[in-house]
């Protein structure tokens, strides 16, 4: 089975401080991605990554940046945290080609206080 | 871009009844199609999907309809049991080859025993 776990279940931080969440998926799968998930809006993708140290911005960059050094590995950086960016994260991760199904981990609820 | 919307953002079904959850998406040149099932406090959980060269799918107790002519997919849910009751969101791949998943906003499905 793919398993995608995330640094944190909850997390509760101050606006102003940086952020680190983490992901690591554990079969070598070539995309990861980042989404937010807030009431009413479903799952918003926040960054992707194709491969090592590659990135891409996905819909709602704004506030975020990421970094993958390794393939099993990608992180989302809230630089500056702000009260808006309260949210569940979601990470995922995927084999891509012709496997398009992308696998979730249990997602990171942070407060930004 | 795409843009994918829900039908009904509850629905109430009891326990052994069949249920049917709706989605509509935007561009007729999606070709992959994702159920997720997401229960309280986990992230989404892959059920079933299908590709545009194919009207419907089933897998166990789930089946998936696609009518690319007015670009809807359903999901049917057979027998329904408590454990069925979660958020379940439909998610597009974009046509245009950069892996991105469009996911609608989610029905809740509340189980009544």
């Amino acid at each position: 089975d793919v398993k995608v776990t995330q640094s944190s279940r909850y997390l509760v931080k101050r606006t102003g401080e940086k952020v680190f969440l983490e992901c690591v998926q554990d079969m070598d799968h070539e995309n990861m991605f980042w989404y937010r998930q807030d009431p009413g809006l479903g799952l918003r993708l926040i960054y992707f990554s194709y491969d090592v140290k590659m990135k891409e911005k996905g819909d709602i960059p704004e506030g975020y940046s990421v970094s993958r050094e390794k393939k099993e590995r990608f992180s989302l950086i809230l630089e500056s945290a702000s009260t808006n960016q309260t949210s569940m994260y979601l990470c995922a991760s995927g084999a891509g080609g012709a496997f398009n199904e992308q696998f979730f981990g249990p997602g990171t609820r942070l407060t930004v206080l | 871009g795409e843009s994918v919307g829900l039908h009904l953002p509850t629905l109430s079904v009891q326990e052994g009844d069949n249920s049917i959850i709706n989605c509509a998406y935007s561009n007729s040149a999606s070709d992959y199609f994702i159920w997720y099932k997401q229960e309280s406090g986990k992230g989404p959980q892959f059920i079933i999907d299908i590709r545009s060269n194919m009207d419907k799918r089933q897998g166990q107790r789930v089946t998936v309809l696609l009518n690319k002519t007015v670009k809807h997919l359903s999901l049917q849910i057979a027998a329904t049991q408590p454990g069925d009751s979660a958020v379940y969101f439909c998610a597009v791949l974009s046509p245009f080859g950069n892996e991105k998943l469009t996911f609608g906003t989610g029905t809740r499905l509340t189980i009544i025993p």
